[in-house]
C-alpha cells in the first residue's frame, strides 16, 4: 500500500517552455501532497505543500507564479514550471500523506533545460 | 533552518555498526527517517513523535530526545544493502517536514 507515481519520469525541454508534472496518489487518497526539488548531493528543500481543493502554500523564495501547483482531486496533485530556464534543472520529488504524519514519496521526476 | 546530520559520510565493511545523528535548533514535534539511494525517491524507514520514544525496524532503530531536539539512528550488522543517504525529516507539529543535510552511508563486502 501508500504507492505514489509520478510523471513523467525524465523530461527535457528548451528554454522557455512550461514543463507540468504529475503526482498521483494510487492506493489511498492524499489530502495534503508536497512538492520538493533536490539538486544533485544536496537535501531535499520543501518547495510547497499542496492541499486538495485549496491554494497551495509555498516555502519562502519559492516564486509561486512560476511553479504552478494544481490539486485537483484527493488522488493527484500538478507542478508546473513555467517558462523553464536551465537553472530550474533538478530532481522534483513528491509525497503524499498517508496516515499521521508519515509521507511517501514518488520516483520524482527529473528535469532538464537547455 | 535546516536540522544537521552528523557524520557527513559513513564508510563501513559489512557486519559493522552505525550510528547517525540528527540535530534541530527548533522543538519538534517528531521525526522522520529516510533512505534514498542514488537516483530514487527517498523510502520511509520510521517515524518518532515527542514523547523520547525509540523504535526498531529490524536491525535499524532510532532514538530521540525532544529535550535534546535530536535524534539518533542506529544500524547495526550493517549489510549492502544499507547502502545510501539518510535524512532525517522534522516535523513542528504542522504537516510539513524539513530535512537534514544528509548523510551518506557506503557499506563494502
Amino acid at each position: 500500500g501508500a504507492v505514489v507515481s509520478q510523471h513523467p519520469s525524465w523530461v527535457i525541454c528548451k528554454s522557455g517552455t512550461s514543463v507540468k508534472i504529475e503526482c498521483r496518489s494510487l492506493d489511498f487518497q492524499a489530502t495534503t501532497m508536497f512538492w520538493y526539488r533536490q539538486f544533485p548531493k544536496q537535501s531535499l528543500m520543501l518547495m510547497a505543500t499542496s492541499n486538495e481543493g485549496s491554494k497551495a502554500t509555498y516555502e519562502q523564495g519559492v516564486e509561486k507564479d512560476k511553479f504552478l501547483i494544481n490539486h485537483a482531486s484527493l488522488t493527484l496533485s500538478t507542478l508546473t514550471v513555467t517558462s523553464a530556464h536551465p537553472e530550474d534543472s533538478s530532481f522534483y520529488i513528491c509525497s503524499a500523506e498517508a496516515g499521521v504524519e508519515t509521507q511517501y514519496f514518488g520516483p520524482g521526476t527529473r528535469l532538464l533545460v537547455l | 533552518q535546516q536540522p544537521v546530520q552528523s557524520p557527513q559520510a559513513v564508510i563501513l565493511r559489512e557486519g559493522e555498526d552505525a550510528v547517525i545523528n540528527c540535530s534541530s535548533s527548533k522543538a519538534l514535534y517528531s521525526v522522520h527517517w529516510y533512505r534514498q539511494k542514488h537516483g530514487e525517491a527517498p523510502v520511509f524507514l520510521m517515524i518518532l513523535l515527542k514523547g523520547g520514544e525509540q523504535k526498531g525496524h529490524e536491525k535499524i532503530s532510532a532514538s530521540f530526545n525532544e529535550k535534546k531536539q535530536q535524534s539518533s539512528l542506529y544500524l547495526t550488522a550493517s549489510q549492502l544493502s544499507y547502502s545510501g543517504t539518510y535524512f532525517c525529516g522534522t516535523g513542528e507539529n504542522t504537516d510539513k517536514l524539513i530535512f537534514g543535510t544528509g548523510t551518506r552511508l557506503q557499506v563494502f563486502p
